[in-house]
C-alpha cells in the first residue's frame, strides 16, 4: 500500500464553477478526515467518516461543500458555485479506529479559484 | 467550542534544544498528536500521548499534562533539516471517538 493518494493534486477553477476532489485511504483505515490549509495556519477540520458514515461536519462548513464515502473505501469532497475564498490546500487524512489512531496524511489537492 | 493554542513562531539554534508548548480546552479528550510539516508537505506524525507523562522517542519527548491542559514537544541536539511547522493535535471524541482537531501550528527556524 502506497500510503493516502490524492487526485488531483492542483486544480484551478473560475468562480462559480464546482468541482470534486478524490480520496483513496490507507485499505485497511477506518477513518477519513478531511481539511483545509491555507498559507501559515494548521489544519481546519472539514469532515469525518467511520466507514461510510459521516460522523461530524465543522460547523464552519457551509452548504456548497459536500462529502461523500459511499462504500467506506474513498471519499470525495465537492464544492459548489466556488469562491475565491475557498482557495487552499485541501488535504485527506486516514486512520484505524482503535488503539494510537494516528491519522495519515495525504499531499492534498491545491485549489486556486479564479 | 474548542480551542488548541501554539506560539506561532520560534527560532532556535543548530545543536541546541527546545521546547513548543501547546495548550487546549477542548470538549473531550481521547489523545494528543505532535505532527511535523515541512513548506509544501504533508504532515507527519511525531508523537502520542493519552496518558500524563513524558514519552521519549530518539531526538524528540512528548509531555502531558491533562489535568492542566498542557503538552509540549521537545526537540534535542536540533539540526537544520529540524526546520518545519511543528502542530498540535487532539482527538476531541464525539462521534466514535475520533474527531481530530489541529492547532495553528509552531514555525520553528533552526539557524547554524
Amino acid at each position: 500500500d502506497t500510503g493516502v493518494s490524492q487526485n488531483p493534486r492542483h486544480k484551478i477553477t473560475k468562480r462559480g464553477q464546482n468541482v470534486t476532489f478524490r480520496c483513496d485511504p490507507i485499505s485497511e483505515h477506518n477513518r477519513l478526515y478531511w481539511y483545509r490549509q491555507t498559507l501559515g495556519q494548521g489544519p481546519e477540520f472539514l469532515t469525518y467518516f467511520q466507514n461510510e458514515a459521516q460522523l461530524e461536519k465543522s460547523r464552519l462548513l457551509s452548504d456548497r461543500f459536500s462529502a461523500e464515502r459511499p462504500k467506506g473505501s474513498f471519499s470525495t469532497l465537492e464544492i459548489q458555485r466556488t469562491e475565491q475564498g475557498d482557495s487552499a490546500m485541501y488535504l485527506c487524512a486516514s486512520s484505524l479506529a482503535t488503539g494510537r489512531a494516528e491519522a495519515f496524511f495525504g499531499q492534498g489537492t491545491r485549489l486556486t479559484v479564479v | 467550542g474548542q480551542n488548541i493554542d501554539q506560539p506561532t513562531e520560534m527560532t532556535a539554534t543548530e545543536g541546541a534544544i527546545v521546547q513548543i508548548n501547546c495548550t487546549y480546552q477542548t470538549s473531550g479528550f481521547n489523545g494528543l498528536f505532535w505532527y511535523q510539516q515541512h513548506a509544501g508537505e504533508a504532515p507527519t506524525f511525531l508523537s502520542y500521548n493519552v496518558l500524563d507523562g513524558l514519552e521519549e522517542k530518539g531526538r524528540f519527548s512528548s509531555f502531558l499534562s491533562r489535568s492542566k491542559g498542557y503538552s509540549y514537544l521537545l526537540l534535542k541536539e536540533l539540526q537544520m533539516k529540524d526546520s518545519a511547522s511543528y502542530l498540535c493535535a487532539v482527538n476531541v471524541g464525539g462521534g466514535s471517538q475520533g474527531n481530530l482537531i489541529f492547532g495553528k501550528g509552531t514555525k520553528l527556524s533552526v539557524k547554524p
